[in-house]
C-alpha cells in the first residue's frame, strides 16, 4: 500500500478558478506535512508547510486532519503560472530514521 | 550565494557497471536527503544524513550507498546498475535533518541512464 496517496489527475481548469487537492497518509505517526510544486523538467521547490490549525498563504490555503489522516490543497483565483505538479509531501520516523514521503503528485494545468 | 549545486547533470552507464553522484549542500546547511524520481512519479526518498551520520534510509536495496564529508557535501554510489536505475537522482539540504518541520532546497538533479 502507497504511503502516501494522491489524485494523479491532470486537473484542468480555467483561469480563476479554485482548485482542491486532497492527499491521504498511511502512517498515523506522521509527523510533518508538506505541499511542494514542482514544474516540468525542474526541482521540487517548498510550497507551503502544513500545519494541525491550517494555514494560508495569500491564495493557498492547507488543510491538516490528523484523525482521517487527510492533507488538502486549496488555491483560489488560479494563474496561468499556478500549471506545475504539486507534490504532498509527510515526514515519518520508522526503524531505519526519518523519511520524506513523497506521493506521485498532482498534475494542475490552468487555461486562458 | 549558490544553491545546491548537483553534478554531473546528465550521466549514461551501462548495467552492471557503478555510479558515484555528488552533491553540494547550501553554504551553512548540515543536512544532505537524497531521493530517486522516475519518470510520472514522485521522488523517493533514499538516504538522510546530518553531521556525517546517516539519519535515514528509504526501501532501497544495499547497491544504494552514501556518506556525507566534513565539508558537508555528499556521494551517492550505486553498484551494479540495473536498467530500473535510470531515474532523477535529486540531492536536497537543509540546516537541520529532516525530522524537524525544515524546508528543503534540491538541487536540479543528475540524469542517469542505464541502457
Amino acid at each position: 500500500r502507497k504511503e502516501v496517496e494522491q489524485d494523479p489527475g491532470p486537473f484542468n481548469v480555467p483561469e480563476g478558478a479554485t482548485v482542491a487537492f486532497n492527499c491521504t497518509y498511511s502512517n498515523s505517526a506522521s509527523q510533518s506535512f508538506f505541499w511542494y510544486r514542482q514544474d516540468c523538467r525542474k526541482e521540487p521547490k517548498l510550497l507551503m508547510s502544513v500545519y494541525s490549525s491550517g494555514n494560508e498563504d495569500g491564495r493557498f490555503t492547507a488543510q491538516l486532519n490528523r484523525a482521517s489522516q487527510y492533507i488538502s490543497l486549496l488555491i483560489r483565483d488560479s494563474k496561468l503560472s499556478d500549471s506545475a505538479t504539486y507534490l504532498c509531501v509527510v515526514n515519518e520516523i520508522s526503524n531505519s530514521g526519518y523519511a520524506l514521503n513523497f506521493g506521485k503528485g498532482t498534475s494542475l494545468l490552468v487555461t486562458p | 550565494d549558490a544553491g545546491v549545486t548537483q553534478s554531473p547533470t546528465h550521466l549514461i552507464k551501462t548495467r552492471g557497471q557503478h555510479v558515484t553522484l555528488r552533491c553540494s549542500p547550501i553554504s551553512g546547511h548540515k543536512s544532505v536527503s537524497w531521493y530517486q524520481q522516475v519518470l510520472g512519479q514522485g521522488p523517493q526518498f533514499i538516504f538522510q544524513y546530518y553531521e556525517k551520520e546517516e539519519r535515514g534510509r528509504g526501501n532501497f536495496p544495499d547497491r544504494f550507498s552514501a556518506r556525507q564529508f566534513p565539508n558537508y557535501s555528499s556521494e551517492l554510489n550505486v553498484n551494479a546498475l540495473l536498467l530500473g536505475d535510470s531515474a532523477l537522482y535529486l540531492c536536497a539540504s537543509s540546516f537541520a535533518p529532516i525530522a524537524t518541520n525544515e524546508k528543503l532546497f534540491f538541487g536540479s538533479g543528475t540524469q542517469l541512464s542505464v541502457l
